[in-house]
């Protein structure tokens, strides 16, 4: 079967870093998305790797490693507005998206 | 500006009572997908369209239905709610369906059951 995991809930400090990790076991892979998604609102695109490696995007980077089945989400610089969920989802070999169910990111001043 | 928009964004219905719940997009995408989404769980698709062409999940349930009538609009019928489908759903649209795309997604709506 297709499988995502990632934590359930993280904590984190205003002003540190903190890294959301993903691993996922799937059929085939295609790339791997990272969305945000604040609490009752709709998700909304942060990332995508399809190679290996670390993309950077100011505040947040993303990295994959295909042979692991391993990718993080890193935040840095945490502002209270980065509290919401993180949701990791990989395209598998018919293109469709495999999502994650989120990890609970909460933000303390 | 391009967006996904979805009506209403909270519904209340009773239980086995029909509920429209409609999306429609300005971004011109061929693909447009319905998720279910409930507290703390991954979004689950229930059906997508890449262009008038509909692909149902195997696992969604017969009680869901959905129309395409052109590009731009998309519904999800649900012909009897039950207790159990009170969650929040999601329309997402993609340029393409043959490789990976960003999806974009509406605000969703809020369906409770009572």
């Amino acid at each position: 079967g297709q499988n995502i995991d990632q934590p359930t809930e993280m904590t984190a400090t205003e002003g540190a870093i903190v890294q959301i990790n993903c691993t996922y076991q799937t059929s085939g892979f295609n790339g791997l998305f990272w969305y945000q998604q604040h609490a009752g609102e709709a998700p909304t695109f942060l990332s995508y790797n399809v190679l290996d490696g670390l993309e950077e995007k100011g505040r947040f980077s993303s990295f994959l490693s295909r042979s692991k089945g391993y990718s993080y989400l890193l935040l840095k610089e945490l502002q209270m507005k980065d509290s919401a969920s993180y949701l990791c989802a990989v395209v598998d070999s018919n293109y469709q998206l495999i999502w994650g169910a989120g990890t609970k990111l909460i933000i303390k001043p | 500006d391009a967006m996904v928009i979805q009506n209403p964004r909270y519904q209340v219905t009773q239980f086995g009572k029909p509920v429209t719940l409609s999306c429609s997009q300005t971004l011109n995408h061929n693909v447009m997908y319905w998720y279910q989404q409930k507290s703390s769980q991954a979004p689950k698709l229930l059906f997508h369209y890449y262009d008038k062409d509909f692909n149902n999940e195997a696992d969604t349930p017969d009680n869901f239905q959905s129309r395409r009538p052109n590009t731009s609009f998309c519904f999800l019928d649900i012909r009897s709610p039950g207790l159990g489908d009170a969650a929040m759903y999601l329309c997402a649209t993609s340029r393409v369906q043959d490789r990976p795309s960003e999806q974009y997604f509406g605000p969703g709506t809020r369906l409770t059951v009572t």
